[in-house]
């Protein structure tokens, strides 16, 4: 079975601060996506990214798939209260034998 | 707002009741999905389905009875939960049966199992 770790686990830091979540597995993976969901909500797809290396950015998110595709990072720049909510990432299923993986999030908190 | 709707938002019922949750979806989608969400555990996968037809069942007790009458609509039917079962309980919606469409959540409906 595949399994999608999330760190860390949960992180509160200042408005205006950087930082960085990770998602790792031992398996290699074709591609990955990053959820955020807030209080109250379903998850929201924020990207997928499909190659090795593959940077996107969505403002100040900034998401990295590993060169081997077993890793991925999201990194946000001057973070803002709107940011708050669980990130997850996910391994969508390819086919109709296989089933979407989600890892267990990373709780993150902005203070104002 | 996703497009995806679920009521009821909360629930509270004793495990010798029978209740369902619905949701709706008005996306025009073709594949809708019961996911479960525990606290310390993964988002679960629970029912699939691809055009009213089931294609994905997770090894999910009997307790749990998935509805689909139509692309748009989609039931969970419960019956002698358990304390275990508490938890917030989310359909999604997509295009197709693809890993590559994407998946629209609502909001879930939050279950406590007396």
């Amino acid at each position: 079975t595949q399994l999608l770790e999330q760190s860390p686990q949960f992180l509160s830091i200042q408005e205006g601060e950087n930082l960085t979540v990770y998602c790792n597995s031992s398996s290699v993976f074709s591609s990955l996506q990053w959820y955020r969901q807030e209080p109250g909500e379903g998850p929201v797809l924020l990207v997928t990214v499909v190659t090795g290396g593959e940077v996107k950015k969505l403002k100040r998110l900034t998401f990295q798939f590993g060169d081997a595709r077993k890793d991925s990072s999201l990194h946000i720049t001057a973070a803002q209260p709107g940011d708050t909510g669980l990130y997850l990432c996910a391994h969508p299923a390819l086919n109709r034998d296989d089933k979407i993986i989600f890892g267990k999030g990373t709780r993150l908190h902005i203070l104002p | 707002e996703t497009g995806v709707t679920q009521t009821p938002r909360h629930l509270v019922m004793g495990m010798t009741n029978k209740k369902s949750l619905k949701c709706e979806q008005h996306l025009g989608h073709n594949a809708m999905y019961w996911y479960k969400q525990s606290a310390k555990k993964p988002l679960e996968l629970m029912f699939v389905y691809s055009l009213e037809e089931r294609v994905e069942n997770n090894s999910v007790p009997s307790r749990f009875s998935p509805e689909c009458p139509n692309s748009s609509h989609l039931f969970l039917h419960l019956h002698t939960l358990q304390p275990e079962d508490s938890a917030l309980y989310l359909c999604a919606s997509s295009q197709g049966w693809q890993g590559s469409d994407e998946q629209y959540f609502g909001p879930g409906t939050r279950l406590t199992v007396t």
